[in-house]
């Protein structure tokens, strides 16, 4: 089965410093990549996806993650971090073909202080 | 557009009960799913639907049931509620063009209590 693994279970960082957060799936196949975020008291909600072409991909707020198919991993980034990014994120894969279920991984906190 | 709209937003049941979290959508989506989120566990997929009549198991289907007689409407029942029943439930809906079903539009979330 599908799995996803996302490395840190909560992040601190201080305002303006640079994030990256690590995401490993173990498909060898096909695979359709998203972060989706929750902030508190909100709806999960999708932040950026792949699902082929360029393996930078751009989402909201000025996040980006990088696709490295020889490394099976999908890694969250930030340049800078704001006191609003605080929130939960999650890693998500689908294997492709007509399997329309996403598995998550157990999520990131990250806590940013001002 | 309202979304995808869950009820009841809070739930306190005592084991053995069972109750009915209601979902319905109004983006006419084929797909909707119903996720369950534990701290620390992430999200794990209790049913899904790909269409009205069609419903299937997720990877944590015990205890749990659907049904799906419209597209709107997503009902999930819990039978004979347990303590491990206690977290947060997730309905979700997305649209039917392949790749673009995997994008998700969630449900406020519902928090259901077992003691």
């Amino acid at each position: 089965a599908q799995s996803v693994s996302q490395h840190n279970h909560h992040v601190i960082l201080s305002e303006a410093a640079s994030l990256e957060l690590g995401c490993n799936y173990s498909y060898g196949g096909t695979v359709n990549l998203f972060w989706y975020v929750q902030y508190p008291g909100q709806h999960l909600q999708l932040l950026l996806k792949y699902f082929s072409g360029d393996p930078l991909v751009k989402g909201i707020k000025g996040f980006e993650a990088e696709f490295i198919k020889s490394k099976f991993s999908f890694n969250l980034r930030k340049p800078s971090v704001q006191w609003s990014d605080t929130a939960e994120y999650f890693c998500a894969v689908n294997s492709g073909g007509s399997n329309y279920k996403l598995t998550f991984g157990k999520g990131t906190l990250l806590t940013v202080n001002p | 557009n309202a979304g995808v709209t869950q009820t009841p937003k809070f739930r306190i049941l005592k084991i053995g009960q069972s109750m009915t979290l209601q979902c319905t959508q109004d983006m006419n989506h084929n797909y909707m799913y119903w996720y369950r989120q534990d701290p620390g566990m992430g999200l794990k997929l209790i049913y899904y639907s790909v269409g009205a009549g069609i419903t299937d198991k997720g990877e944590v289907p015990n205890g749990y049931n659907v049904s799906r007689s419209t597209t709107e409407d997503f009902p999930l029942r819990l039978e004979l509620a347990a303590p491990s029943q206690t977290s947060v439930y997730f309905c979700a809906s997305s649209y039917p063009v392949k790749k673009e079903a995997n994008v998700l539009t969630f449900g406020a979330g519902s928090r259901l209590t077992v003691l």
